[in-house]
């Protein structure tokens, strides 16, 4: 089993619809939570990060996490082309001074004009 | 801009080489960590360097190393490059100690192994 597991898609939505994400965590001891965005040819960078239980929002974008369930979403409203990137869901374990994220294969979205 | 910066931005290498990838981390920052993201793939952790001594290590062979510099700066070293090899390597700056590891990324060096 994959420490983080995402559908790599391609996932199609109409522009203005809401396109949702999701992700799947091994590791029940994972604390925190980050959705990354990458543009083809361009580094990761990061989205909404999540450390408890329920949903969070930043404008367009709601991160919803659920431990018991070990599942992490990302909600995009309002989809708009300039979304069409790949989705990376990380899951962060912190040990003894030994941080370290690790990433899902991502998902690929196309928003449809 | 996340203010990371890394060079060189792309290069190209043949088997058995030896490569040197660097990185300035953001201002503020005192942790850098170096990623592997294979084309397809999701970055993969390679390590961790903080106050000048790796700080954990991923699932990478001894032929990768590093270092870290007293103005946070760090390099990637990678001897007897192999195919596998070729991919886009990623690095990242924090601040270790404050929250619970957000990452800035540079824009990273691809390398080609032929």
């Amino acid at each position: 089993q994959k420490e983080v597991e995402q559908n790599s898609g391609p996932l199609s939505v109409p522009e203005g619809a809401i396109a949702s994400l999701n992700c799947t965590y091994s590791d029940r001891g994972s604390q925190s939570f980050f959705w990354y965005r990458q543009y083809s040819g361009k580094s990761p960078e990061l989205i909404m990060f999540i450390y408890s239980n329920g949903d969070k929002e930043d404008g367009r974008f709601t991160a919803q996490l659920n431990k018991a369930s070990q599942y992490v979403s990302l909600l995009i409203r309002d989809s708009q082309p300039s979304d069409s990137a790949t989705y990376l869901c990380a899951v962060n374990v912190r040990g003894f001074g030994n941080e370290k994220l690790t990433f899902g294969t991502g998902t690929r979205l196309t928003i449809i004009p | 801009e996340t203010g990371v910066t890394q060079s060189p931005t792309h290069l190209i290498k043949t088997r058995g080489q030896q490569v040197t990838l660097r990185c300035s981390s953001q201002s503020g920052h005192n942790t850098v960590s170096w990623y592997q993201q294979a084309l397809g793939q999701g970055p993969q952790f390679i390590f961790q360097y903080y106050r000048e001594e790796e700080n954990g290590r991923g699932n990478f062979p001894p032929r990768f190393s590093g270092l870290q510099f007293p103005n946070y700066s760090s390099e990637l070293n990678v001897n007897a490059l192999e195919l596998d090899d070729s991919a886009l390597y990623l690095c990242a700056s924090s601040t270790t100690g404050g929250d619970t590891g957000e990452l800035f990324f540079g824009e990273g060096s691809r390398l080609t192994v032929l």
